[in-house]
């Protein structure tokens, strides 16, 4: 099955700052990469995905970048605001039906 | 209009217990899952149901039973609980497009307390 991991496991800036979240995986086959948000008692929601004939795609103030030659995939986050604290999850897939979500990263942004 | 719904919110109940969780989904997505969320924020998959093919996480115990009435029904049912099984489930659904390859869109949860 597909191993995949994330890091940092938390995350802590100052509004402003930027953020980036590191997500490795292990299945060469994996072609859809996306990245969810999980805000505190809520559900996951997907906030920006890519697929494996791209390097990269910017939405506003986040952004995705893809190496499939070294098997990861970053999420990159600009001008955070304290409404960007959350835990964001990676989730490599390669069309088994079992997605594999990584371990999550705990973003927390300072006013 | 919800488009992932899962019933009940909250679930309190003993060990040894059997109980279920309710999802429906109204957005004619073909493929429906159930995930495990638990204390520490880990999200397992637990099976996946496409088309009528069921596929299941080998890690799961067989005490854990997904029953699909239809195609926008996916419901869990859950035999002798344990104190282990205390976890937030989600539900989930997805159009899949040739692979697996598409958003998952998550029902709000259910919070499984077992004492």
């Amino acid at each position: 099955g597909e191993n995949v991991e994330q890091h940092p496991s938390t995350l802590s800036v100052q509004e402003g700052d930027s953020a980036v979240i590191k997500c490795t995986y292990s299945d060469s086959a994996s072609n859809y990469f996306p990245w969810y948000k999980q805000e505190l008692g809520k559900r996951p929601q997907l906030i920006i995905d890519i697929r494996s004939n791209v390097g990269e795609k910017k939405d506003q103030r986040i952004a995705v970048t893809l190496n499939k030659t070294a098997k990861h995939f970053s999420l990159h986050i600009t001008e955070t605001q304290p409404e960007d604290s959350a835990v964001y999850f990676c989730a490599p897939e390669r069309g088994s039906y079992i997605p594999t979500f990584g371990r999550g990263t705990s973003l927390i942004v300072h006013p | 209009d919800t488009a992932v719904s899962q019933t009940p919110k909250y679930l309190v109940t003993q060990m040894g217990n059997d109980k279920s969780i309710k999802c429906e989904q109204n957005l004619g997505h073909d493929t429906m899952y159930w995930y495990k969320q638990d204390s520490k924020k880990f999200l397992k998959i637990m099976f996946s149901y496409n088309n009528k093919e069921l596929i299941i996480n080998e890690t799961v115990p067989n005490r854990f039973s997904p029953k699909s009435p239809d195609k926008a029904h996916l419901n869990l049912h859950i035999n002798s609980l344990e104190l282990g099984d205390s976890a937030v489930y989600f539900c989930a659904s997805s159009q899949e497009r040739g692979g697996g390859d598409a958003e998952q869109f998550f029902g709000p949860g259910t919070r499984l307390t077992v004492l």
